[in-house]
């Protein structure tokens, strides 16, 4: 399998811009999480998905914040607008159902917002 | 709310010591534990998990080993090399939240030549 896939790897745009990011899971596992990392806070979690369902997304921001995942292989976090304080670099991992909950890690797509 | 310390945030070593980096988490009902390393600018690649029931993991030159009653961790690099220089994250995944991982800030490690 080729890992977490995600895109764009690098995203550059101006405040008030909608901005996707868009994250293929490993094929087979039935969780998927978006997180968010920042020199001043660390990696958080923002959402994650059970089965293409939300369970549960209190970590996201605020109401510019939104994910969804279609289907199995495809997720996407969108902001609208941004903000030059979302500025991060936002992973999505995925992982199966049972056995050691182990997550694995895409590649992140590091944001600016100027 | 679990909280995950990681001291020292940065150390600096000479090429073939042997070193240990310390992970401590607030709440011992944890499910597992898992260091990850991340190089600049680059994702996080997981090295070794260990489950709540087990009390050390080895990979390599990598040994790491787990508390659960005192809430730590170490993660122990035997001699060093300069391809070892990145940033260790460890996270643990509590009981009442099987789903989310919390985080460490990091120790960036350099290992020089």
């Amino acid at each position: 399998d080729a890992g977490v896939i995600q895109s764009p790897r690098h995203e550059v745009t101006e405040m008030g811009q909608e901005v996707t990011l868009r994250c293929k899971p490993i094929s087979g596992h039935d969780y998927l999480f978006w997180y968010r990392q920042t020199m001043m806070r660390g990696l958080e979690l923002l959402i994650y998905f059970n089965n293409n369902v939300p369970i549960d997304d209190s970590g996201m921001p605020e109401d510019r914040f939104s994910a969804k995942m279609p289907n199995a292989s495809f997720s996407t976090l969108k902001i609208q607008p941004s903000e030059p304080r979302d500025s991060a670099v936002y992973f999505c991992a995925s992982r199966t159902g049972t056995g050691e909950y182990e997550q694995y890690f895409g590649p992140g797509t590091r944001l600016t917002v100027t | 709310k679990q909280e995950v310390t990681q001291i020292p945030a940065a150390l600096s070593v000479p090429e073939g010591e042997n070193l240990v980096l310390n992970c401590s988490f607030t709440d011992s009902a944890i499910y597992n534990l898992q260091w990850f390393r991340q190089d600049p600018g680059k994702g996080l690649t997981s090295l070794l998990l260990i489950q709540s029931s087990q009390r050390e993991q080895t990979s390599g030159r990598l040994n790491a080993s787990l508390d659960k009653s005192s809430g730590r961790s170490t993660l122990y690099i035997a001699a060093s090399q300069p391809g070892d220089s990145a940033t260790y994250l460890c996270a643990v995944t509590s009981w009442a939240g099987a789903n989310n991982l919390f985080f460490g800030t990091g120790t960036r490690l350099t290992v020089i030549p």
